[in-house]
């Protein structure tokens, strides 16, 4: 699986919207971008995922670069409950194995 | 939909003992993946079952081990725990199969204790 590199942590205005990075520069053409969050001492939470194209749900929008180096997790309003560490992972799609990194500690503050 | 079960939530055993633990994955869902969350080693695979075979497998020595049943439910046991042994461990299901790409679902977990 690629490796992918994340700032260690960012704050956020409630209101405001989140945008979190992720750099995976060795990304393989068959390999996917997973988002997952994981709020203290919860399990892991599923946000979105994708291959080459900008993809939107009910949660959360993501941005992948045409050369899909790096790609950026938006939460358009973030509120008290978004703060978490959110993981960005690249994976093959039928990969059963997720490689988490460190993430980023995403601090939404009043 | 019911979500990924764990139980127990909660478990704290004594160094040497073994322990086993269990996962329900969502309904319809075929493939159920296991990790260890540590602070000092963060979130790792240990293993992954579809359709009652292990599937994959990560590095991790042979004292922890699982199964899967033909109703998709889960266990995986550690023997002679160690200190080091002390972790969140977490279940995962996702439908699984040859095509993709497919988004995994978390349990709660369960918080083992070693003393």
């Amino acid at each position: 699986d690629a490796k992918t590199t994340q700032p260690t942590s960012m704050d956020c205005a409630e209101g405001r919207a989140a945008n979190l990075p992720c750099n995976h520069s060795t990304i393989s053409g068959n390999e996917y971008v997973y988002w997952y969050r994981q709020i203290h001492s919860q399990g892991p939470q599923y946000i979105i995922h994708g291959l080459k194209n900008n993809e939107t749900n009910e949660m959360a929008s993501l941005i992948i670069t045409e050369d899909r180096k790096s790609s950026t997790l938006i939460l358009p309003h973030a509120t008290l409950r978004d703060t978490a560490v959110y993981y960005c992972i690249v994976s093959t799609g039928t990969a059963s194995k997720l490689t988490f990194g460190t993430g980023t500690r995403l601090q939404v503050t009043l | 939909k019911a979500g990924v079960t764990q139980t127990p939530r909660y478990l704290i055993k004594t160094r040497g003992q073994q322990v086993t633990l269990s996962c329900s994955p969502i309904s319809g869902h075929r493939s159920v993946s296991w990790y260890q969350q540590t602070p000092g080693q963060g979130l790792q695979f240990l293993f992954e079952y579809f359709s009652e075979t292990q599937r994959n497998k990560g590095n991790f020595p042979g004292r922890f081990s699982g199964r899967q049943f033909s109703n998709s439910r889960s266990e995986m046991n550690v023997s002679t725990l160690e200190l080091g042994d002390s972790a969140l461990y977490l279940c995962a299901s996702r439908r699984g199969g040859l095509t993709g790409p497919y988004e995994q679902y978390f349990g709660p977990g369960t918080r083992l204790t070693v003393t």
